[in-house]
């Protein structure tokens, strides 16, 4: 079966950016999209089809794709940023990462 | 406001059954794929399960096949998930969520979860 690897942590400082990656065979092949999840909340939206950002999600979230990596990068992040973020990708099912937690400190 | 809400969560005991009920609004129901995925207690995201506009695409996660029945019902804009032969490792918060199709596939809105705990 098709799998995506996150790293599970990244840290940030507020006001910097941070790049989160997902990794998987030929992945550049397939459209990612990615989720962020706050604690107790349930996931939202943020990227889909690599990089389009859906109504809503600020400018500062963007995506890319390419060879076996994609990479989601919050530029200026911010505190509320800080949370869960899954990458996902369709091979004959959904298939999501293993999960990236924010840390913004 | 485009929504889905979920409902139907419980305790059941290993070997029972359950079903899961989801109502969307504010979208028109019958032009959308949707999808069931969950997420076991502090764990990753894991596609269960998906069903096209009219019902009659389904496909399941290899693990729940055979014990899984994804269905809606169109005139009540409500999509469902029938569980048996539940086991320990189906404990999770169950979210149902709008499913986009268009050269891959992505889900948004997601519920808010319901949750599913299967233990004796």
């Amino acid at each position: 079966s098709y799998e995506l690897t996150q790293p599970p942590s990244v840290s940030v400082s507020p006001g910097q950016t941070a790049s989160i990656t997902c990794s998987g065979d030929k992945l550049g092949d397939k459209y990612v999209c990615w989720y962020q999840q706050r604690p107790g909340q349930s996931p939202v939206l943020v990227i889909y089809q690599d990089t389009k950002r859906p109504s809503g999600i600020p400018e500062r979230f963007s995506g890319s794709n390419s060879g076996n990596t994609a990479t989601l990068t919050i530029s200026g992040t911010q505190t509320m940023d800080e949370a869960d973020y899954y990458c996902q990708a369709w091979d004959s099912t959904g298939v999501f990462g293993t999960g990236t937690k924010v840390t913004v400190l | 406001e485009v929504q889905v809400v979920e409902s139907g969560g419980d305790l059941v005991q290993p070997g029972g059954s359950l079903r899961l009920s989801c109502t969307a609004s504010g979208f028109t129901f019958t032009n959308y794929w949707m999808s069931w995925v969950r997420q076991a207690p502090g764990k990753g995201l894991e596609w269960v399960a998906h069903i096209n506009q009219d019902g009659s695409e389904k496909d399941y996660l290899y693990s729940v096949k055979g014990r899984f029945t994804i269905s809606r019902d169109n005139t009540k804009n409500s999509l469902y998930l029938q569980m048996s032969s539940l086991r320990a490792e189906d404990t999770a918060v169950y979210y149902c969520a709008r499913q986009f199709y268009d050269g891959t596939r992505w889900f948004d809105p997601w519920g808010q979860g319901t949750l599913v705990t299967v233990s004796s």
